[in-house]
């Protein structure tokens, strides 16, 4: 079964750039569809995007299309969310998550965005 | 896009006391294989969601059976028969037939 194992939180300054990532264990990982959630502190969950790593196809819920982009290296098994110009509502917690019908999440990645 | 719209928004029950959310959805979630694709978490403080029912009423492996799931096309239910303390949280309808989203979260607190 699929683990995902997602990168540290990191503090950033308004417009620097940004890649964290979501790597997987498991054969599984590059045949199945990843997702990237938002929590907003204090807030609830929205669905950013998904990627299928093993051809690289990528969809985002229109509200996050151009502000953020999704990746994967299948090789390396593991997939990304970027950002080119940070703005201080990027701070939130980030999560991954896959498996048949969402059932694996990552640990949660926390982006502050601070001057 | 598809509103998921969950009630109440908060709820505080009595330890071994039963508990129900609701969680409706602005289209029909009814799909070709049978069974809407509605799934339930629970979110624990500090914690990544968990995923406790698939399919509307499919119980994941090592969720205690007093939680079940029931409901279709815009209307869902997630229903504990009696309340233990290990509840507490927040939790998630969300649906993948009209793409992806999720309610709003409906808080769960011990009386």
């Amino acid at each position: 079964e699929v683990q995902l194992v997602q990168s540290l939180a990191t503090e950033k300054k308004p417009g620097e750039s940004l890649r964290i990532s979501c790597q997987g264990s498991g054969d599984d990982f590059n045949y199945q569809w990843i997702a990237w959630v938002r929590q907003m502190p204090g807030k609830g969950l929205e669905w950013m995007g998904v990627i299928f790593p093993g051809d690289s196809d990528t969809k985002y819920t229109p509200s996050f299309q151009g502000q953020v982009t999704i990746s994967a290296d299948k090789s390396t098994t593991t997939a990304y969310l970027q950002w080119s110009s940070l703005k201080a509502s990027d701070t939130a917690m980030y999560f991954c998550a896959g498996g048949a019908n969402w059932d694996i999440w990552g640990q949660g990645t926390m982006v502050t965005v601070s001057s | 896009d598809d509103v998921l719209t969950q009630s109440p928004l908060s709820l505080a029950v009595t330890l071994g006391q039963p508990a129900s959310i609701s969680c409706r959805s602005s289209q029909s979630l009814g799909s070709t294989d049978g069974k809407a694709h509605l799934n339930w978490f629970l979110q624990r403080p500090g914690q990544s969601p968990r995923r406790l029912i698939y399919k509307v009423s499919e119980r994941d492996s090592g969720v205690p059976d007093r939680f079940s799931g029931s409901g279709s096309g815009t209307d869902f239910t997630l229903k504990i028969s009696r309340v233990e303390a290990e509840d507490l949280g927040v939790y998630y309808c969300m649906q993948g037939t009209h793409w992806y989203s999720f309610g709003q979260g409906t808080k769960l607190e011990i009386k």
